[in-house]
Parts: structure tokens; C-alpha cells; sequence
């Protein structure tokens, strides 16, 4: 079936440090891909998104390239700062109208000032 | 900009007492979704309706049912609460022609004593 893979956390790192946090997916069709945000004790905004190979995703100094080769939607930061600490959800939908998202399992950021 | 608005941000009940959220969607927005995010975990798909209709349905108890309303708010109701229902619930909503892209609230966050 259709699923997300991304790392498992937690991951930690120092302010200014580069972030990767990786994701893969499995699709039976041709899905758009998304990054979500969840900051403590609030609920899951948009990140950022890509419908179609090769596209990619920008918001807030975080990028993601879909790579249909690869089946993978990485998503980078090239200077993380103590607030970029959430957890952080890579999803899919399959653009079929009212589908809904499947999200990966999470991966919990925590950034040292 | 009008975003998902759900009710009641928090609630506490009894085991094996009922419940009910209630989610308004975006206006125009034709599509619900229903997920539920236990502590840590990534959010569940539990059910969608388009047009009113049930479109979609994940792993949703028996115990719970959900229904969309003519003025396309939803509502789900859960009985016979458990302690494992102790969980955040977010509703979110979507435009057909969106591409995927869901717009979650921020959730209701239901607690089973």
C-alpha cells in the first residue's frame, strides 16, 4: 500500500548546523508530497509541498526536491535556529479529489542554542 | 484568512461516556478529514466526507461514527470513551482541486479519565 518512510528521531544539533531529514515513499500512483510541521503543543501547518517530479518545495529556509527516481522528498535547511525545534512529518496524498494524506511517523528536531 | 475551526479544544470525560467534536471547515472547502494523533505517534487517518457523503474511512472504531452537515460542518461523535482514545483529533479540510493539500485545525484534544 501507500506509505512514508522518514528517519527516526530524535535528531539534535547545534543552532546554525545543516538539517536532513530524510523521507522516501511508496505510491501506487503519482502523489503530491509535503512536509508538515507540528510545534509544541499546537497542531500541523503546511510546510511546504511538490505535485510533480523534480519540483521543489521552499518555506521558511527549508527545501524539498521530489525525486521520482528515488522516491524520496529529503527535506533540508541549510541554518537551523532554536526555533525550528517541532516535530516534522513527511506526507503524501495522491491527488485523486478528496484523498486523503498519509503521513510518516514523525521525526522530533530539537536544535541547541 | 478563515482556517479550520474545531470544538471544544479540550475535553475531559469518563470511561464509557460520550463525546462529540465538531469541526468547521474553510469556507468553499468541499472536503473533511478526520485524524487522530495519540501521544508521540503520527496522526491517523479516521474518515472523510465529500459533498456530505462518506468518502473515504481509515481505521475508525465502530464505537465512533462522524457525519458531514448541509452546511458542511462535521462532527464526530465517540461512545463508550476508552482510556486509549485519550488522543488529539484533528480535522482538516480541502478543495477538490487542491492537489492534496489539506488545512489542519488545531485539533481537540480529548481526555479519557
Amino acid at each position: 500500500g501507500d506509505s512514508v518512510t522518514q528517519m527516526e528521531g530524535p535528531v539534535t544539533l547545534s543552532e546554525e548546523a545543516f538539517l536532513t531529514i530524510n523521507c522516501t515513499y511508496t505510491a501506487t500512483g503519482y502523489p503530491s508530497l509535503f512536509w508538515y510541521v507540528q510545534y509544541p503543543g499546537e497542531g500541523l501547518q503546511l510546510l511546504l509541498k511538490a505535485t510533480k517530479a523534480d519540483d521543489k518545495g521552499s518555506n521558511k529556509g527549508f527545501e524539498a526536491t521530489y525525486r521520482k527516481e528515488t522516491t524520496s522528498f529529503h527535506l533540508e535547511k541549510g541554518s537551523v535556529q532554536v526555533s525550528d525545534s517541532a516535530v516534522y512529518f513527511c506526507a503524501l496524498s495522491l491527488q485523486r479529489r478528496d484523498d486523503k494524506i498519509i503521513f510518516g511517523k514523525g521525526t522530533r528536531l530539537h536544535i541547541l542554542p | 484568512a478563515a482556517g479550520v475551526i474545531q470544538s471544544p479544544r479540550h475535553l475531559i470525560k469518563e470511561k464509557r461516556e460520550t463525546a462529540t467534536l465538531k469541526c468547521y471547515p474553510i469556507p468553499r472547502h468541499d472536503t473533511v478529514y478526520w485524524y487522530q494523533q495519540g501521544p508521540g505517534q503520527d496522526p491517523q487517518f479516521l474518515i472523510s466526507f465529500y459533498e456530505k457523503m462518506q468518502s473515504d474511512k481509515g481505521s475508525i472504531p465502530d464505537r465512533f461514527s462522524a457525519q458531514q452537515f448541509s452546511d458542511y460542518h462535521s462532527e464526530l461523535n465517540m461512545s463508550s470513551l476508552e482510556l486509549g482514545d485519550s488522543a488529539l483529533y484533528f480535522c482538516a479540510s480541502s478543495l477538490g482541486s487542491s492537489a492534496g493539500e489539506l488545512f489542519f485545525g488545531e485539533g481537540s484534544r480529548l481526555t479519557v479519565l
